[in-house]
């Protein structure tokens, strides 16, 4: 089992421009999130996607949106990038079913760096 | 806004006893206790749950105050891959994981 894989690994933008990012959930898993982590912070929750559809969104702007395809894999894409963007972003996925006490297995994320 | 809260670090010889504790004081009756660990260059991993009564798995130990306002991660015997940081984090139905800015544990060889 891969467990959770995300791509790419490191990724370089400059301002205003566009991401995509990628994820590929734990077999068996349904249920993809994701997190963006700054320097020296825990990880802040960005939004939830099950059945393809984002049920849970954090505090954060429309510039975030995001995908779940119907094999359960995801992107995020956020949209004219500002330098505050820059940060680790996490990939997790979880159980068919899972609730509060089903562990959440991360990936290892993806670096962005926006000059 | 995490409802936990840890030291920000800690500090450990080698194959000793670690206990990194956490207090929840507004915790609810439906709430779970999760740790997460996250070691450098890598995303948070699973280490042990609880509602109420203590719990061992592998990795940990979790122990549960009697009033469930706080609790405490036991690492038996500290190895040089325990050296990370370490969240507390109170969960509940399918809310999203709240992560506050955890405990550093440094494990000294």
């Amino acid at each position: 089992d891969a467990g959770v894989t995300q791509s790419p690994t490191h990724l370089i933008k400059t301002r205003g421009q566009q991401v995509t990012l990628r994820c590929s959930p734990k077999s068996g898993h349904d249920t993809v999130s994701w997190y963006q982590q700054a320097l020296g912070q825990g990880p802040q929750f960005i939004f939830q996607y099950y059945e393809e559809e984002e049920r849970q969104r954090g505090n954060f702007p429309d510039r975030f949106s995001g995908h779940q395809f119907p094999n359960y894999s995801s992107e995020l894409n956020v949209n004219a990038l500002l330098l505050g963007d820059s940060a680790l972003y996490l990939c997790a996925s979880r159980e068919r079913g899972g609730n509060s006490y089903n562990e959440q297995f991360f990936g290892p994320g993806t670096r962005l760096t926006v000059l | 806004d995490a409802k936990t809260t840890q030291p920000n670090s800690m500090e450990s010889n080698e194959e000793e006893p670690v206990h990194l504790p956490c207090n929840h004081s507004t915790i609810s009756g439906t709430d779970y206790i999760h740790w997460y660990r996250q070691l450098p260059s890598q995303g948070p991993e699973y280490v042990i749950h609880g509602l109420t009564s203590n719990v061992n798995n592998r990795m940990a130990s979790l122990a549960i105050a009697e009033d469930r306002k706080s609790s405490t991660l036991i690492l038996h015997r500290a190895t040089l891959r325990d050296a990370a940081v370490y969240y507390c984090i109170l969960l509940t139905g399918n809310t999203p994981l709240v992560f506050g800015k955890g405990t550093r544990l440094s494990v000294i060889a």
